[in-house]
C-alpha cells in the first residue's frame, strides 16, 4: 500500500484562531488529495477535493473561505481552518489518490481538532 | 438513489464465523470497488479492491463482484475480536462518468468471543 501522513494528529485551539493541517503523500505523488470531516458514529463527509496546481473544489455547503485548501506540491495539501469556532471541532482526515497501478484512495491517519 | 448503499447495522457475529458485508451501488459504469476498514477514532485502512467479476480472496478476507446484479460483499473467514469495525464499501466510477469516488456509510462490525 501507500503511506499518507496527516500533521498534526491533535490540535486545541482558542475559538477564533485558525489551524492549518498538513497531509503528505510519503512514497509517491498524488496529483489528487481529499479533505474529509467526520463526527463522531458518523459517516465520512467529503469536504473538498485538493488539486496539484490548481484550486480545489468544494462540496455544497462547505465554505471556501472558511476551509482554505492549497495543494501546493505533488506531495503535499493543506487545509486551514479559518476563524476556528466549537463547531468545527471534529476529526479531519485526508486522503491521497494513488494512480501508480491502480487508482486507489490511501488515508492518512487522521487530525483531531478542538476549538475552545 | 444513493450512490452506495450498506447496512449500518450493527452486525454482531461470534468469533470464528464468517462475517458477511453488502454493499450496493447505483451507476452500472462503476469500475473499481473497495472495500475500508475503520476502528473506532481511527481512520479507515484499505483492506482490499476489487475490479473483475468473481471472487478475490486475500488471506481471511474475500471480495466478492457481480456487475450485473451491482453488488459487492466482503466476506471475513474465522472472525476474530480485532475485526470489530465499521466497514466502508467505496466506489470508482468509470471515466465516462466522472470518474469519482462514492463512500457507502458503513457497516458496524462486533465479533463476540
Amino acid at each position: 500500500g501507500a503511506v499518507v501522513s496527516q500533521h498534526p494528529s491533535r490540535v486545541i485551539c482558542k475559538s477564533g484562531t485558525s489551524v492549518k493541517i498538513e497531509c503528505r503523500s510519503l512514497d509517491f505523488q498524488a496529483t489528487t488529495m481529499f479533505w474529509y470531516r467526520q463526527f463522531p458514529k458518523k459517516s465520512l463527509m467529503l469536504m473538498a477535493t485538493s488539486n496539484e496546481g490548481s484550486k480545489a473544489t468544494y462540496e455544497q455547503g462547505v465554505e471556501k473561505d472558511k476551509f482554505l485548501i492549497n495543494h501546493a506540491s505533488l506531495t503535499l495539501s493543506t487545509l486551514t481552518v479559518t476563524s476556528a469556532h466549537p463547531e468545527d471541532s471534529s476529526f479531519y482526515i485526508c486522503s491521497a489518490r494513488d494512480l501508480r497501478l491502480y487508482d486507489t484512495q490511501y488515508f492518512g491517519p487522521g487530525t483531531r481538532l478542538t476549538v475552545l | 438513489q444513493k450512490e452506495v448503499e450498506q447496512n449500518s447495522g450493527p452486525l454482531s457475529v461470534p468469533e470464528g464465523a464468517i462475517a458477511s458485508l453488502n454493499c450496493t451501488y447505483s451507476d452500472r459504469g462503476s469500475q473499481s470497488f473497495f472495500w475500508y476498514r475503520q476502528y473506532s477514532g481511527k481512520s479507515p485502512e484499505l483492506i482490499m479492491f476489487i475490479y473483475s467479476n468473481g471472487d478475490k480472496e486475500d488471506g481471511r478476507f474475500t471480495a466478492q463482484l457481480n456487475k450485473a446484479s451491482q453488488y459487492v460483499s466482503l466476506l471475513i473467514r474465522d472472525s476474530q475480536p480485532s475485526d470489530s469495525a465499521t466497514y466502508l464499501c467505496a466506489v470508482k466510477r468509470g471515466p465516462n462518468t466522472g470518474n469519482q469516488f462514492y463512500f457507502g456509510t458503513g457497516t458496524s462490525l462486533t465479533v463476540i468471543p
